[in-house]
């Protein structure tokens, strides 16, 4: 199984540009979690979805969208980017439960300039 | 609100040298807390899984606690390969992370 997959790896985009971050797993989990980690911080969740059309904010969900249209993937999209999200994107799903673990993509590498 | 807070921020430990990292929260009805392991470049992986007060976790020289109020994740007699960032993260539908504790094995 590949796990949770996360594409692009890097990018650099231009203030105003737009993008969709990627994100597939294939253990068909249903909770999905976006997370930006910026430098020498922790993670700071950005949207969470607990099933297929159900999706909600996280603690920082502004200047980004998300949508659920199936299991398996949950795209991140970032409209008229700033350099504010200059960050590392990490993308994690987990089984229904309380108290389950997390599987974490490698992460997108952003840098908007 | 939901709270994660991680103490020390960073620590330097001599190889052998034997420590503890601190993951304190204040969350209304924790179903679980974890500890996971991030190396530079990568995602976090994942070490424990704690649901209980008083419950206790080993993995090789790692060793979790958990008590109604903070977790514990002792390190015995480090090694170099240790060194990396530990983040505690707790749970109901959210996952919220606290900033970690960037560990330092030196030989």
């Amino acid at each position: 199984n590949a796990g949770v997959t996360q594409t692009p790896k890097f990018r650099i985009l231009k203030i105003g540009q737009s993008m969709t971050l990627q994100c597939t797993q294939d253990m068909n989990h249903n909770y999905m979690y976006w997370y930006r980690q910026d430098p020498g911080m922790g993670l700071k969740l950005i949207y969470y979805s607990v099933g297929a059309g159900i999706t909600d904010k996280g603690e920082v969900p502004n200047g980004y969208n998300v949508s659920r249209s199936t299991t398996e993937d949950f795209p991140l999209r970032l409209e008229l980017a700033a350099p504010s999200q200059t960050s590392v994107y990490f993308c994690a799903s987990r089984d229904r439960g309380g108290n389950t673990e997390a599987f974490f993509g490698q992460g997108t590498r952003l840098t908007v300039v | 609100e939901d709270q994660v807070t991680q103490s020390p921020e960073a620590l330097r430990l001599q190889e052998g040298e034997s420590s503890s990292l601190n993951c304190s929260y204040t969350v209304s009805g924790l179903r679980g807390l974890f500890w996971y392991r991030q190396d530079p470049g990568k995602g976090p992986e994942f070490l424990f899984t704690l649901y209980s007060a008083g419950e206790e976790k080993e993995k090789e020289r790692l060793k979790a606690t958990l008590t109604k109020k903070e977790s514990f994740l002792h390190i015995t007699a480090p090694k170099p390969e240790d060194s990396a960032t530990y983040l505690c993260a707790v749970t109901g539908n959210q996952f919220y992370f606290g900033t970690g504790t960037s560990l330092t094995v030196i030989p």
